[in-house]
């Protein structure tokens, strides 16, 4: 089904520590969209790219996220500090035009702040 | 209010039967996705619809923009069939491309 990839599976971190998670978007697909999933199934959506540039982000990943879509590496998306309400699984997406585009999700990485 | 209201929220079948889930918009969208997350977390794609209906063997979809509602039909339910389905969807008034997702509904498959 889909092709995108994202590393780690599952990451462990003390509160106030940074988080980094990457994704590879499927091949020809300039963009990149990054949502979280809390325990309850509710999705948030945090930041999209297209190629490298910025689309929209919401105002808590401005705040406290850093992401970045560079050329010819993997996209990330860091928690500076992490809180424990920033356990969730974070997903992330890509497709091959923003508008009316079907998206494709990888396994996510699910991220436990102690 | 939830831009997506899906339902129900949880579902039982017994092999071989079928139902319907189902979501509403308070806004204009203008395609819809179904996804069904299995046990690892994984979003598998079952239908991306921009108007219409799609079948893909036991599953069918409808996407209806004017009425703000979207359906899937499971006929025929197998085992595999259990996990969490969402129905997500991108509404006409933005520019950012984002999907608005409903919070799911577990289906749960039985013999």
């Amino acid at each position: 089904n889909s092709k995108v990839i994202q590393t780690p599976r599952y990451l462990v971190k003390g509160q106030g520590q940074k988080a980094k998670m990457r994704c590879i978007p499927e091949k020809g697909h300039p963009v990149v969209f990054w949502y979280q999933q809390n325990k309850n199934n509710e999705f948030k959506f945090l930041i999209n790219f297209q190629n490298q540039e910025v689309l929209q982000q919401i105002d808590m990943t401005e705040k406290r996220f850093s992401a970045e879509c560079p050329s010819n590496s993997p996209c990330s998306l860091e928690i500076q500090s992490s809180e424990a309400g920033d356990s969730a699984l974070y997903l992330c997406a890509s497709s091959p035009t923003g508008y009316y585009a079907e998206q494709f999700f990888g396994p996510g990485t699910r991220l436990t702040v102690l | 209010g939830d831009q997506v209201e899906q339902s129900p929220s949880a579902l039982s079948l017994h092999e071989g039967t079928g139902s319907a889930l189902r979501c509403n918009f308070t806004t204009t969208m203008r395609a819809v996705q179904w996804f069904q997350q299995n046990s690892r977390g994984s979003l598998i794609n079952l239908f991306y619809l921009a108007s219409g209906t799609k079948e893909n063997g036991r599953l069918k979809s409808t996407f209806n923009s004017k009425e703000s509602y979207s359906t899937l039909h499971i006929r025929d339910a197998q085992l595999e069939d259990s996990g969490t389905y969402f129905c997500a969807a991108e509404d006409s008034g933005g520019s950012n491309y984002k999907l608005t997702f409903g919070k799911g509904t577990l289906l749960t498959v039985t013999p």
